[in-house]
């Protein structure tokens, strides 16, 4: 059975980092493309970032380039997501989800407030 | 004007059927692409229930009923979800899907109320 497990969420102050991580199992991790996608409050959903196999092509939205970086250890199959200058929009709850979106984790909410 | 575009809202009776639409932007045109459908209920991450690009080029998710269907009305430049003898249970957001320029792009997503 394929199992996404998020965490590192909590409580930041704008401007500030987090650093999210997804461990997998249940599949061959090395195999697979992931993705990062997020959900504010009562809002719908919004695709964050998009990460190959093999780490050779990575894809982000424009609400959040050249602030967060996604990576992956296939060793420990495991994805990540480094959040750095976070802001009051960036505040969330963020899925790892694997391939095209077919399988999600159960989410870890991120909440950047002073 | 947005990518994809759902209506917020639909409302249906149990035992009928209800078609939501996912409109692409003016000049994507339907027939490219993929569309994925997901169906989230409160407090849940969202499941994957279908892609539909043609009727030899389409996947049913794991698992998910066969009264969930895709289509598309080329006429309007939409796809289209199908879900036939509504139950309570069907009540949920629904997001349309696409991939488009390096980016997958989410409709606003439509509240389905059986009632």
């Amino acid at each position: 059975e394929v199992q996404l497990v998020e965490s590192g969420g909590g409580l930041v102050q704008p401007g500030g980092s987090l650093r999210l991580s997804c461990a997998a199992s249940g599949f061959t991790f090395s195999s697979y493309s992931m993705n990062w996608v997020r959900q504010a409050p009562g809002k719908g959903l919004e695709w964050v970032s998009y990460i190959s196999s093999s780490s050779s092509t990575i894809y982000y939205a424009d609400s959040v380039k050249g602030r967060f970086t996604i990576s992956r250890d296939n060793a420990k199959n495991s994805l990540y997501l480094q959040m750095n200058s976070l802001r009051a929009e960036d505040t969330a709850v963020y899925y790892c989800a694997r391939e095209a979106l077919f399988h999600w984790g159960q989410g870890t909410l991120v909440t950047v407030s002073s | 004007q947005a990518v994809l575009t759902q209506p917020a809202s639909l409302s249906a009776s149990p035992g009928a059927s209800a078609s939501l639409t996912c409109t692409l932007r003016s000049g994507i045109n339907v027939g490219t692409y993929r569309i994925y459908w997901y169906q989230q209920k409160p407090g849940s991450p969202p499941q994957y229930l279908l892609r539909y690009k043609s009727d030899s080029d389409k996947q049913q998710g794991s698992g998910v009923p066969s009264r969930f269907s895709g289509s598309k009305d080329a006429s309007a430049n939409a796809g289209i979800l199908l879900i036939s003898g509504l139950q309570s249970e069907d009540e949920a957001d629904y997001y349309c899907m696409i991939w488009h320029s390096s980016a997958y792009v989410f409709g606003g997503g439509t509240k389905l109320t059986v009632l």
